[in-house]
């Protein structure tokens, strides 16, 4: 079946601009993760959402970001006013319950 | 804080051997830890996951140790294949909540 998908996979943005990326999780997944992994680095938390429940911001870097998940299924991550060091890879993951979250190919951003 | 850590950042080894790859985690409460690997360009892929309630978990090729005294995991790979070259991340999950905590990766060369 399907599998996480991410678009764009590429976003190449100025400085200042807002940038909204997106996020299809697996066919009935009920959770949904976004991360994000710098060069060379590990993956970061950001948010999370589980089924109707309140989403976990707690890993938000700053109230430039925000995450939506509409419907329980598709979500977009915006960040407003990017700066360069937002720069990098942006992946989602879904997963059934809490357990095994299953990633998708990422959106890597640019900020120039 | 929370963290999660590898030992060694670069692994190289000959086609066919076993390889070891080890992790360090510092949240004893946490109860659910998985393997991932990441290709170059990709998200991360699930290798195999363990609970804290058990020590050991085998795979296809892949086995996964858990020591709960030192909070040590590791990740073994049999018969160690050119198609297994990557980064691969531990990643632990604290029992109060569904995110994960990533350590840094470890590169996996093979070499024929």
């Amino acid at each position: 079946g399907a599998g996480v998908s991410q678009s764009p996979s590429n976003k190449v943005t100025e400085k200042g601009k807002d940038v909204e990326l997106r996020c299809d999780p697996i066919s009935g997944h009920t959770a949904l993760y976004w991360y994000r992994q710098s060069l060379g680095q590990g993956l970061e938390f950001l948010i999370y959402f589980q089924g109707n429940s309140a989403p976990d911001k707690s890993g938000l870097p700053s109230d430039r970001f925000s995450a939506e998940r509409t419907g329980g299924s598709v979500s977009t991550l915006t960040i407003q006013r990017t700066q360069q060091e937002d720069s990098a890879v942006y992946l989602c993951a879904s997963s059934v319950g809490g357990d095994t979250q299953y990633f998708g190919p990422g959106t890597r951003l640019t900020v120039l | 804080g929370e963290s999660v850590g590898l030992h060694l950042p670069t692994l190289s080894v000959q086609e066919g051997d076993n390889s070891i790859i080890n992790c360090a985690y510092s949240n004893s409460a946490s109860d659910y830890f998985i393997w991932y690997k990441q290709e170059s360009g990709k998200g991360p892929q699930f290798i195999i996951d363990i609970r804290s309630n058990m020590d050991k978990r085998q795979g296809q090729r892949v086995t996964v140790l858990l020591n709960k005294t030192v909070k040590h995991l590791s990740l073994q790979i049999a018969a160690t294949q050119p198609g297994d070259s990557a980064v691969y991340f531990c990643a632990e999950k604290p029992n109060n909540t569904d995110k994960l905590i990533f350590g840094t990766g470890t590169r996996l060369q093979v070499f024929p």
